[in-house]
């Protein structure tokens, strides 16, 4: 089993709908929670950190769930311009390790 | 501008010839790493830095070495490149792992072929 897995997608949806991504991680001592933000070709940039209490900024809101080990992204109103492919990543506690999942592609479709 | 630099950005290079990929951040970051994307396969670490003079191995290090003799480098280093070493290449820093302080900053990729 990978460390940190993601549906690759593409998920294609119409702008304006919500979308939602899972990331299941396997080591339960993971400590962060990143999801990043990768357009083709381009380096990863930050999204967003996850919190445990769950967090939100503007149309995106991170979840955690420890018990079951996944992590979540919620996209509300997509738009074009959210087109991407999104990364989970996960640093597992009391090491210097990120560990990247594969990465779900998003298509907004106009 | 805060920034992580790599160079180069493209390299076409030919098996068993030595090659290095800078990377530099003027970030004062004490924590730098490198990976390499492949499709179907994602980001996977090479090695780490903690700070200068500190390294580790990550998740897939052979064929590669990497020096941290001043706290903004983090070269990488293929003494002896093979195809199988073609790839997208990734430099990233950060202030070091952790919630608050662990975003990574990434330099903008420098793809590798080796023929």
């Amino acid at each position: 089993r990978k460390e940190v897995e993601q549906d690759p997608g593409p998920f294609n949806v119409p702008e304006g709908a919500t979308v939602a991504f899972n990331c299941t991680y396997s080591n339960s001592a993971s400590q962060s929670f990143f999801w990043y933000r990768q357009d083709c070709r381009k380096e990863p940039k930050l999204l967003m950190s996850v919190y445990s209490s769950g967090n939100e900024d503007g149309r995106f809101t991170a979840q955690l769930n420890r018990a079951s080990q996944y992590i979540s992204l919620l996209i509300r109103d997509s738009k074009l311009s959210d087109s991407a492919t999104y990364l989970c990543v996960v640093n597992p506690s009391g090491t210097y390790k990120y560990i990247f999942g594969t990465g779900t592609r998003l298509k907004v479709l106009a | 501008e805060a920034q992580v630099t790599q160079n180069p950005r493209y390299l076409i290079t030919v098996t068993g010839k030595k090659l290095t990929v800078t990377c530099s951040q003027n970030m004062n970051h004490e924590y730098m790493s490198w990976y390499r994307q492949d499709p179907g396969l994602g980001l996977r670490q090479i090695y780490y830095s903690m700070n200068v003079e500190v390294t580790d191995k990550g998740d897939v290090p052979e064929g590669y070495k990497v020096s941290r003799k001043e706290k903004r480098n983090f070269p990488l280093i293929l003494e002896s490149p093979s195809p199988n070493q073609t790839s997208l290449y990734f430099c990233a820093s950060s202030q070091g792992p952790g919630r608050n302080t662990g975003e990574l900053f990434f330099g903008e990729g420098s793809r590798l072929t080796v023929l």
